[in-house]
């Protein structure tokens, strides 16, 4: 079954880390960039970062530049996002999504909460 | 950044009814758009790429046009089903949204 599969999410306070992960399977990971997109409750979409197909190149939003990581493992099939410094305008769902050929978002995961709060 | 903005932000709507949500670029993205439908507590869903470009499995009552900075989503005849909201997508450089359409029921 073709699939993204999210985790990692929870309740942390302001300043403090969290790392998501997103499983793929079904497909060759390893020929796709992936990108991680949230959405904050109640709001639109906003894109957080992508990475190539062979992590050559990252790129990320001006809101999270310096304090999130993206990177991949393709011997695992996994994506990853190291968020440090998290604030309380981080908390979202946070998607991993597949781009296709076309670089549109063919394939989308569930979703994972993070909340920041004290 | 380039900005996408949407246009209306709600819809009412009857099932039958066609439907047309507009997008507009603040800049040239040339063809690089793509639409999405998300239901409440799911994940987006995408419908058109490549601006006009149906994705395989969706209902043909969609459809997309445009290039450059405009760009429309029609639904020929609105199903209980596409009650749902609507994003327009730009990956000409970094991506970004525009800030969906509510369409719901009149």
């Amino acid at each position: 079954q073709v699939q993204l599969v999210e985790s990692g999410g929870g309740v942390v306070p302001p300043g403090r880390s969290l790392r998501l992960s997103c499983a793929a399977s079904g497909f060759t990971f390893s020929g796709f960039g992936v990108h991680w997109v949230r959405q904050s409750p109640g709001k639109g979409l906003e894109w957080v970062a992508v990475i190539w197909y062979d992590a050559d190149n990252k790129y990320y939003a001006e809101s999270v530049k310096g304090r999130f990581t993206i990177s991949r493992d393709n011997s695992k099939n996994t994506l990853y996002l190291q968020m440090n410094s998290l604030r309380v305008e981080d908390t979202a769902v946070y998607y991993c999504a597949r781009a296709g050929q076309q670089l549109h978002y063919e394939l989308w995961g569930q979703g994972t909460l993070v909340t920041v709060s004290s | 950044d380039i900005q996408m903005t949407q246009s209306p932000s709600t819809l009412s709507a009857s099932v039958g009814d066609r439907v047309t949500i507009t997008c507009r670029a603040s800049q040239s993205i040339s063809d690089w758009l793509a639409w999405y439908q998300q239901r409440p507590g799911k994940a987006p869903k995408v419908l058109i790429y490549k601006a006009s470009t149906l994705e395989s499995g969706v209902p043909s009552r969609f459809s997309g046009s445009g290039s450059g900075t405009e760009f429309t989503l029609t639904i020929t005849s609105l199903q209980p089903d596409d009650f749902a909201t609507y994003y327009c997508h730009q990956y000409n450089t970094y991506p970004t949204f525009g800030q969906g359409t509510k369409v719901e029921i009149k």
